[in-house]
């Protein structure tokens, strides 16, 4: 099946600096990737959709100018969280779509787990 | 209200049970179901796919019934390994967004020995 990866698998930052996270489709490309969140015990949540070359459609309550997202590619796409604070420390998974694959099915990546200190 | 709800459990059961979880959606003109696994601290994959005559993959058989826009999913001969989240997943297009997928919390199952 398609892989998907991402970097780093687990990040500790203070409070106040940005972290940038990437994602990666290894073996097909990807003209749609979704970046999610995960609290303890939660739902996967949908924090913006990316599509390549155009900029990302963000969900209802996130706020775009913290979360940069760029998919500068078919195969990568980066979620940048900026001035972190401790209630951004989540887990964070992108997905992407194979568009020559199944219908609907998304690919997700190991997770990137963000501490902030 | 949220659009799919799970019963979070947790559902203990030992080797060899029988278990059933349960999921129903809020949105009529969803379009695919499906359920994943969750293992702790990892990604979702992709279990199955659920269709409206019902599929079964092995000892697990997947249940739609549109008509009360409901998911189910029967684990037969429980094993150790079927430990985890397993989370009920439906896919419906919302406005641009083609393929966007609502997860529900998950409901956790431990198989003890």
């Amino acid at each position: 099946g398609a892989v998907v990866s991402q970097h780093p698998s687990w990040v500790i930052c203070k409070s106040g600096t940005s972290v940038k996270i990437e994602c990666r489709s290894l073996d097909f490309q990807a003209t749609t990737m979704f970046w999610y969140r995960q609290f303890p015990k939660q739902s996967l949540m949908l924090m913006a959709t990316s599509n390549e070359g155009s900029k990302a459609t963000y969900e209802q309550g996130v706020e775009k100018d913290k979360f940069l997202i760029n998919h500068a590619s078919l195969t990568l796409s980066t979620l940048t969280v900026t001035s972190a604070h401790p209630e951004d420390s989540s887990f964070y998974i992108c997905s992407a779509r194979d568009p020559s694959g199944v219908p609907y099915e998304q690919y997700f990546g190991p997770g990137t787990r963000l501490t902030v200190t | 209200r949220k659009e799919v709800e799970q019963d979070p459990g947790p559902f203990n059961v030992p080797e060899g049970a029988t278990v059933a979880f349960n999921c129903t959606y809020s949105n009529s003109a969803s379009q695919s179901f499906f359920w994943y696994r969750q293992d702790c601290r990892k990604e979702p994959k992709l279990l199955m796919s659920v269709y409206s005559s019902g599929n079964e993959d092995g000892r697990f058989t997947a249940q739609l019934n549109r008509a009360s826009q409901y998911i189910s999913l029967l684990i037969r001969d429980s094993k150790l390994s079927d430990s985890a989240t397993y989370l009920c997943v439906v896919n419906m297009n919302r406005g641009s967004t083609l393929g966007r997928l609502y997860f529900g919390r998950g409901t956790q199952l431990t198989v003890w020995p």
